[in-house]
């Protein structure tokens, strides 16, 4: 596509329940970002895949979080057995890797809601 | 640890005036440096992207100017328009020598308001 999309853009879950949230990025783009946004907040790092490298996990919140990137296309975060501290924006983004190619590009992000 | 802030936090103008948003990061070690534009309910959009080497970059009624040294950025809006209303957000990157695949930090953001 155009641009990179996120699925859901709305999501209401119960806590305990496990939610995904899917990442489409611009094609031929290497690298891919997951960011939180939590309410009033600043944009926080949540996960970074280059390619085939190891993906970057460090700013994972706990290990109810996961991401994985398949085919170094879409990628899916999981969050597992929600809070409602996990109530945020999630936004997905990519860039495309190379010299002079710095720009990020952001989708419109998967809204959640953990009531 | 680099951090960015972003001053002030929430700025409210008449339309037509000339506004500069301020951001500072506090290590110079960076690879580049990009403004967004948040609308609510939205994702971001990029506006600007200086590269370290740069001093500044333009694009229609915006300026953004960076001065690494002392560790500032600054984005200027010419003559306002409430379709101007938004969060505006910098982020710094950081070089890929650091050992971080964290690339982009970002500071909380200013809330323009350009009132009619």
């Amino acid at each position: 596509g155009a641009g990179v999309s996120q699925s859901p853009s709305n999501k209401v879950t119960e806590k305990g329940k496990d939610v995904e949230l899917r990442c489409d990025p611009i094609s031929g783009h290497t690298a891919l970002y997951w960011y939180r946004q939590s309410l009033g907040q600043g944009l926080e790092f949540l996960i970074y895949f280059q390619g085939n490298s190891a993906p970057d996990k460090s700013g994972l919140p706990s290990d109810r979080f996961s991401a994985e990137r398949t085919g170094g296309s879409v990628s899916t975060l999981t969050i597992q057995r929600t809070q409602q501290e996990d109530s945020a924006v999630y936004l997905c983004a990519s860039r495309k890797q190379g010299q002079g190619a710095n720009t990020i590009y952001f989708g419109e992000g998967s809204w959640l809601t953990v009531v | 640890k680099q951090e960015v802030t972003q001053i002030p936090a929430a700025l409210s103008v008449p339309e037509g005036e000339n506004l500069v948003l301020n951001c500072s990061f506090t290590d110079s070690a960076i690879y580049n440096l990009q403004w967004f534009r948040q609308d609510p309910g939205k994702g971001l959009t990029s506006l600007l992207l200086i590269q370290s080497s740069q001093r500044e970059q333009t694009s229609g009624r915006l300026n953004a100017s960076l001065d690494k040294s002392s560790g500032r950025s600054t984005l200027y809006i010419a003559a306002s328009q409430p379709g101007d209303s938004a969060t505006y957000l910098c982020a710094v990157g950081i070089p890929f020598s650091s050992g971080s695949a964290r690339q982009l930090t970002f500071g909380s953001g200013t809330q323009l308001t350009v009132l009619p």
